[in-house]
């Protein structure tokens, strides 16, 4: 299948920094990439669409001020977490669905496990 | 968006067929169901995927009821390293939206 890469696999970082993470199609191009958040022992929690040229569209509950999206290219979108708090501590997680249908099937990143201390 | 339903935990024997059951009775006729899979830690991986007819590829089988309304995922020879929890999703109609439930966790057994 097609190879999604996330960097960095893993960050810690302090209190009210920001954090960036990176979401990578490696083999093919993405019009459409999607950032989840997980926590431990719950299932993925879909935070936000994101559309390669424009906004992304964020789930309802999910702030846009605080989880920038930002898809520059066809390859490549990137979620920063401003003004870290240990609540967003989290496994955060892109997917990326190719150009070729509409039923095609989306790839996932191996996730970054963020912790805020 | 259609919900899913599926058991929270099974077990299965290496080496036997897991059958992992999900219900979607609100689905519409135009909604996909997708299976990914999750190893602790990790992305999710992608299973398969269909619409109506039963679908097969070098991972598993996917067998949809004629009504759609449910569907089972099929992993012929079970192995330790399928020990994950499996999701069963329906995609939202026009989006590219995977709205994830709470899975089954299947844990494989020597």
């Amino acid at each position: 299948g097609a190879v999604v890469s996330q960097h960095p696999s893993w960050v810690i970082c302090k209190s009210g920094t920001s954090v960036k993470i990176e979401c990578r199609s490696l083999d093919f191009q993405a019009t459409t990439m999607f950032w989840y958040r997980q926590f431990p022992k719950q299932s993925l929690m879909l935070m936000a669409t994101s559309n390669e040229g424009s906004k992304a569209t964020y789930e309802q509950g999910v702030e846009k001020d605080k989880f920038l999206i930002n898809h520059a290219s066809l390859t490549l979108s990137t979620l920063t977490v401003t003004s870290a708090h240990p609540e967003d501590s989290s496994f955060y997680i892109c997917s990326a669905r190719g150009t070729k249908g509409v039923n095609t099937e989306a790839f996932f990143g191996q996730g970054t496990r963020l912790t805020v201390v | 968006d259609a919900k899913t339903t599926q058991p929270t935990s099974m077990d299965c024997a290496e080496g036997r067929a897991a059958n992992l059951p999900c219900n979607h009775s609100t689905i519409s006729g135009n909604e996909y169901v997708y299976w990914y899979r999750q190893i602790h830690s990790q992305g999710p991986q992608y299973i398969i995927h269909g619409l109506k007819n039963n679908e097969t590829n070098e991972m598993a089988s996917l067998i949809i009821t004629e009504d759609r309304k449910s569907s089972t995922l099929i992993l012929p020879h079970a192995t330790l390293r399928d020990t994950a929890v499996y999701y069963c999703i329906v995609r939202v109609y026009n989006t590219d939206k995977l709205i994830f439930g709470t899975g089954t966790r299947l844990q494989v057994f020597p």
